[in-house]
């Protein structure tokens, strides 16, 4: 069974960072591109990066450029996002999720983390 | 980027009717890479549909998808309870990828 178990939400001031992490299991993690997806409170569904399974395909929406790094470690089966210079709009629940190749959809997601950003 | 818009903003329903739901792209979507999700409260998103018209791996057939270059449709025929929920599209043929603002299909 495909498990994807994100973990490192929690609380932080605005300005500081955050490191999220996705465990993956259930499947060849090294054969699949990933995504980290956020949803705000009240609002829809936003893409904030992906990588593709050799890391050599990232990508950012234009709203984290700059400020996040996604990574992942096939060894592990973990898939990382490093947020830096956070703020209150990066408040949301962040889900991983898996694409059978970069250019592809999402078709096994986790139950997300939830990060608040707020003094 | 690529901007989704859908409509309605709320759809509301009785179980057993149709819904029809739309997504319209700012520019044409490259090999129609378009995707619908389900999302219900408290659950993460559930893939329906990919490619515009496939149905993902056990999704029921009365979820079908149809539509090219930048008008999509989202057809729920027979509408049953644990269909009531939030509705996405998504483009994946060009980054940044982009999702729509969603259609709620809630119970009349």
């Amino acid at each position: 069974e495909v498990q994807l178990v994100e973990s490192g939400g929690g609380l932080v001031q605005p300005g500081r960072s955050l490191r999220l992490s996705c465990a993956a299991s259930g499947f060849s993690f090294d054969d699949y591109a990933m995504h980290w997806v956020r949803r705000a409170p009240g609002k829809g569904l936003e893409w904030v990066s992906g990588i593709s399974w050799n890391s050599g395909y990232i990508m950012y929406a234009s709203s984290v450029k700059g400020r996040f790094t996604i990574s992942r470690d096939n060894a592990e089966n973990s898939l990382y996002l490093e947020m830096n210079s956070l703020r209150a709009e990066d408040t949301a629940l962040y889900y991983c999720a898996r694409g059978r190749g970069y250019f592809d959809s999402f078709d096994s997601w986790g139950q997300g983390t939830l990060v608040t950003v707020s003094s | 980027e690529i901007v989704l818009t859908q409509s309605p903003g709320t759809l509301s329903l009785s179980p057993g009717e149709s819904a029809a739901l739309s997504c319209r792209a700012s520019q044409s979507v490259r090999s129609n890479f378009l995707a619908w999700y389900q999302q219900k409260p408290g659950q993460a998103p559930r893939l329906l549909i990919y490619g515009a018209s496939s149905r993902a791996t056990g999704i029921p057939d009365r979820f079908s998808g149809s539509g090219s270059g930048t008008d999509f449709t989202l057809t729920i025929s027979r509408l049953e309870p644990e269909d009531f929920a939030v509705y996405y599209c998504q483009q994946y043929g060009s980054s940044p990828f982009t999702f729509g603002p969603g259609t709620k299909v809630d119970i009349k």
